[in-house]
């Protein structure tokens, strides 16, 4: 089955700076790879997503990036904020239709925004 | 905020014991899956349910199951509940398999 991991396990940066967070999954029959953001004590976010016909989608101070040859997966945030301090989930699924739509997630990333 | 609620937000059992958990689906999805989370992992799938039949199971055993009811609204019931079942169990709604939302979690501490 899939195997996703997730790197680096814990990222403290100062407001401002930019953040990046990478996944790496082993399926190559994988074809999606959504983000989620979860504060303590509440579910996951759904924050960004990509889709394997696509090699990068942007949305305001947040991207993702894909290489499906290296089977690689990236979420970038620049302009860091305090309140984008969470825990950051990575994860992979192969959505075909009416097939199983079961996400495999990595371990997550604490990420820490300093004032 | 998303559509999806969960109930009880909190619950403490007793080993051995049973537990339902209930999720009612965001307005226009027909897809229920079930994770749990332990403790500083990330959620691991349970079971999904599509237009109330199980479209999908993860490696654990049959003492989880669930129902899902016709207005796509989903129950998960644990039997003989072990102390490492103690997590944060987590429902996700989607309609016909695209971006799965979640709700807030129950969490289920066994003692």
């Amino acid at each position: 089955g899939e195997n996703v991991e997730q790197h680096p396990s814990t990222l403290s940066v100062q407001e401002g700076d930019s953040a990046v967070i990478k996944c790496t999954y082993s399926d190559s029959a994988s074809n999606y790879f959504p983000w989620y953001k979860q504060e303590l004590g509440k579910g996951p976010q759904l924050i960004i997503d990509i889709r394997s016909n696509v090699g990068e989608k942007k949305d305001q101070r947040i991207a993702v990036t894909l290489n499906k040859t290296a089977k690689h997966f990236s979420l970038h945030i620049t302009e860091t904020q305090p309140e984008d301090s969470a825990v950051y989930f990575c994860a992979a699924s192969l959505n075909s239709g009416g097939s199983n739509y079961k996400l495999t997630f990595g371990k997550g990333t604490l990420l820490t925004v300093n004032p | 905020e998303t559509g999806v609620t969960q109930s009880p937000t909190h619950l403490i059992k007793t080993r051995g014991q049973q537990v339902t958990l209930r999720c009612s689906s965001q307005s226009g999805h027909n897809t229920v899956s079930w994770y749990q989370q332990a403790l500083g992992q990330g959620p691991q799938f349970i079971f999904q349910y599509y237009r109330e039949e199980e479209n999908g199971r993860g490696n654990f055993p049959p003492r989880f199951s669930g129902l899902q009811f016709p207005n796509y609204s989903s129950e998960l019931n644990v039997n003989a509940l072990e102390l490492d079942d103690s997590a944060l169990y987590l429902c996700a709604s989607s309609r016909n398999n695209e971006k799965a939302f979640f709700g807030q979690g129950t969490r289920l501490t066994v003692v």
